[in-house]
């Protein structure tokens, strides 16, 4: 079984600031997917960014970034220029590649992020 | 292009009592999931159907249930109904065999209370 761990339960910077929020896995599998959603108060939960683990370039979305260290199962999300609309919880999830999506993403608990005007 | 839709919106139900929530799939996708999120947790995996057909299932009890339908919709049901229950339902929709298969994107969920 898959394990996600986010270790911040709240974050809160000034609008503009670069912020990093942690996420950390734990599996035996070595092809997986690992992902960024976004979840405003109006709990739509939205797609921020992917990652390949077979890629060891790390991928980029506008302002989101990630830093996945493979070996240290580590998957950080930086967003830069945050903005007032980035205010959400962000949560962290895993699918591993085989069976086709079939057992779902595990999520990790989310860390709410706040940005202050 | 419409975005996964969910119905209802917000549902209350009282102990004991069935349940069912709606889900349709972004046009042309042909896999749906199923989430239970309970109040500050993040979402658990409850079923994946594809082509009609369950291909994966989380550890729920067996009052879950669900079906997909020839036009790809889905139904989540849940009977006999516990406070435990209470939580936002999740679909999502994805797309096997397509580029990025396996990003599921998500609809804005059921609230159900139950009393």
């Amino acid at each position: 079984a898959q394990t996600v761990t986010q270790s911040q339960p709240e974050m809160s910077v000034q609008e503009a600031e670069t912020v990093t929020l942690s996420c950390t896995y734990d599996t035996s599998e070595s092809n997986y997917y690992l992902f960024w959603y976004k979840q405003p108060p109006s709990r739509q939960m939205i797609l921020v960014i992917r990652q390949e683990a077979y890629k060891q370039q790390n991928a980029t979305e506008n302002r989101f970034s990630v830093n996945f260290q493979k070996a240290a199962k580590s998957f950080s999300l930086k967003i830069s220029d945050s903005q007032l609309g980035d205010t959400a919880m962000y949560f962290c999830a895993f699918m591993k590649t085989t069976g086709g999506g079939a057992d779902g993403l595990t999520f990790g608990k989310g860390t709410h992020l706040i940005i202050q005007p | 292009d419409a975005g996964v839709t969910q119905s209802p919106t917000h549902l209350i139900k009282t102990r004991g009592q069935q349940v069912t929530l709606r889900c349709s799939p972004i046009s042309g996708h042909k896999s749906v999931s199923w989430y239970q999120q309970v109040l500050g947790q993040g979402p658990q995996f409850i079923f994946q159907y594809y082509e009609k057909e369950e291909r994966g299932r989380g550890n729920f009890p067996d009052r879950f249930s669900a079906r997909q339908f020839p036009n790809y919709s889905s139904e989540l049901n849940v009977n006999a109904l516990l406070l435990g229950d209470s939580a936002l339902y999740l679909c999502a929709s994805s797309s096997p065999g397509a580029v990025q298969e396996d990003t599921q994107y998500f609809g804005p969920g059921t609230r159900l209370t139950v009393l």
